[in-house]
Order: structure tokens, then sequence, then C-alpha cells
């Protein structure tokens, strides 16, 4: 089936530094969100891409929908303690009745 | 805007029994809602999606006899875990999807004993 590629699956920063994940896919997407998911929670929509280039701020984080419409890059800058959790990337493939296609995640750890 | 209520947000059940897990769209009406599974450490899989007054449909692997859904109105969709085994016990999360965008609910954890 339909697959994304997230990378990296975790990563362990020191608060204040920047973060940087992305997502691949060898399908055409029309949308791309990017979720975040604390434990025994449901995931919660940070940013929203539909158009292919579009560049999406939501306070510290920023989204990139590809050119190419088959990737996505979530950037957080000054990382704080409570952006630990879970981020995934999801997409949305054409005529799908708005399915999504989720990343296999991204566990981001902080150290204050 | 755009809140999704699931009841109950655990449960536990005996091997056997059926359990019922509620999705509701507080804010907005939903015409399609979604249901997932999620095992410790993984991503969320699609299990159905549900249309308000039509048959859901279900994913490849999923058995649409042991999961029923029912989606009776625009706020309000429901999957029944019939039968249920141990290998059953997991993390359900609903969606409701307003203009293409899925906004998910907090989850219900389900252990089968």
């Amino acid at each position: 089936g339909q697959q994304l590629n997230q990378s990296p699956q975790s990563m362990f920063i020191q608060e204040g530094e920047d973060v940087s994940m992305n997502c691949t896919s060898s399908s055409i997407f029309n949308t791309w969100l990017w979720y975040k998911q604390d434990p025994g929670e449901g995931p919660v929509l940070l940013i929203a891409l539909y158009k292919a280039g579009e560049l999406t701020s939501n306070g510290r984080l920023t989204a990139q929908f590809g050119i190419t419409r088959k990737d996505s890059f979530l950037n957080i800058s000054a990382s704080i303690p409570s952006d630990v959790g879970i981020y995934f990337c999801a997409g949305q493939l054409p005529n799908q009745g708005g399915k999504l296609i989720f990343g296999q995640g991204t566990e981001l750890s902080v150290k204050p | 805007g755009a809140v999704v209520s699931q009841h109950p947000s655990r449960v536990i059940c005996k091997s056997g029994t059926s359990v019922k897990i509620e999705c509701r769209s507080l804010d907005f009406q939903a015409t399609t809602m979604f249901w997932y599974r999620q095992f410790p450490k993984q991503s969320l899989m699609l299990m159905a999606t549900s249309n308000e007054g039509s048959k859901a449909t279900y994913e490849q692997g999923v058995e649409k006899d042991k999961f029923l859904i029912n989606h009776a109105s625009l706020t309000l969709s429901t999957l029944t875990v019939t039968s249920a085994h141990p290998e059953d016990s997991s993390f359900y999360i609903c969606s409701a999807s307003v203009q293409d965008t899925q906004y998910f609910g907090p989850g219900t954890r389900l252990t089968v004993l």
C-alpha cells in the first residue's frame, strides 16, 4: 500500500535547539498535515498545507508543502520541554474520500 | 472550534463481550468520520471510513462483522467491537473531517482480559 517515509524516527535535543523532520513519498498528495500526539491522547493538528510550495507557520512551527507534492518538512525553532511528543506527518491522496496516510512518527525528547 | 470527543476514554472488558465506542463532533457537522487503531509505539492505522447515512467502508484486512460502525447523524459515529478478544486490545481513535482536514478525538484505550 501507500507509504510515507518519515525521518528521523527519534530525536534527543537540548532545550533551545531547532528541530527539523521530514516526510517523503513516491506518491503525489493533495494535502499535507502535521500532527502532534502526546501519550494517551489523540493527535492534535499543528499545520495543514494545501498547495505545492506553500510555507506556513504556527508560532515556532514552520512547515512546507514540497514543490513536487511528494514531500513536506516541519521545523520547530527554539524548542521547549513541552514540545516533547510524537510528531506525525499525514498525506491525503487525490480522489480517496479524504483518507489520510500517516508517516511512522518522529519521537521528540527535549532535555531542559 | 473543531472539537471531537470520544466516550469512554478507557474500557476494560472480558473476552467475548462487546464494547461500543462513541465519537462526537461537538461544534461542527461531519458527513465523514474515520476510525483508527494504534498499537504501542506505532503509527495510526485506518480501520474504516464512516459516512453519515450509508455503510462504512472498511480497509483491507479489517473484519466488518467484528468492528461494527454506525454513523446515524452528522455529529455521531459509533464503533462496536463485537466478541472482543485480548488481541483487540488497542488504542482506538476517531476523527471527523471538515473540508478534508481531519480533527481527532482523544482516543479510547480498550483492554480485553
